[in-house]
């Protein structure tokens, strides 16, 4: 059974730092992984795909590396804003199967 | 982008009365839509997988005599709420995505059932 964990549970920080949200599955044979925000009381909204024969993805500030090997992807953003603030969760694929398994999810407080 | 509309945004009713919770996508073919059901503080739990035109396939736990999953077009789904109970509140989540299977899901903004 693929379970998808996420570290940090919570993050805080200034600003305009440059941040990094883990994210680790236990089962590498995975189809793709997303990357998904999610404000308070909203829906998700999908950020990055990458598909398991991919690296890395990127959008703007956000960057998304994926090691299907070792069974990790992480989000990169740069320059962080306010605007960033949220709860990020990654979803992973497993290949075959249509469902997406969630991670527990970051959430990420920028103040200014 | 691919947009998925959800019904209503929140819902307020009675113990033992039924809610219908719709998801539609506006400007794609959902060939298979997802219902996931969030707690607080909480990641999503699936709960129904509902392929257009055929029954829905429930997740383990998942009553599917309480929660009725009706796909029966290609931009609308519903979730029926039978006989809610207080410990049915939660936030639920429909998602959607087209025939290619790796083509990204895309959400909805979900519905707050909140059962008195």
């Amino acid at each position: 059974k693929q379970e998808v964990t996420q570290i940090p549970a919570a993050l805080s920080v200034p600003e305009g730092e440059n941040l990094v949200l883990n994210c680790s599955f236990t089962d590498s044979a995975i189809y793709n992984l997303q990357w998904f925000r999610q404000d308070p009381g909203k829906g998700l909204t999908s950020l990055l795909l990458i598909q398991s024969s991919q690296r890395e993805q990127t959008s703007g500030r956000l960057n998304a590396s994926l090691d299907k090997s070792s069974g990790r992807s992480t989000l990169y953003i740069a320059a962080s804003q306010p605007g960033d603030s949220a709860t990020y969760l990654c979803a992973v694929r497993g290949g075959g199967f249509q469902k997406l398994v969630f991670g527990t999810g970051t959430r990420l407080l920028v103040s200014p | 982008g691919a947009v998925v509309s959800q019904h209503p945004s929140w819902v307020i009713c009675k113990s033992g009365t039924s809610v219908k919770i719709e998801c539609r996508s506006l400007d794609f073919q959902a060939t298979t839509m997802f219902w996931y059901r969030q707690f607080p503080k909480q990641s999503l739990m699936l709960m129904a997988t509902s392929n257009e035109g055929s029954k829905a396939t429930y997740e383990q736990g998942v009553e599917k005599d309480k929660f009725l999953i009706n796909h029966a077009s290609l931009t609308l789904s519903t979730l029926t709420v039978t006989s809610a109970h207080p410990e049915d509140s939660s936030f639920y989540i429909c998602s959607a995505r087209s025939g290619r299977i790796d083509s990204p899901l895309h959400f909805g903004n979900g519905t707050r059932l909140t059962v008195t």
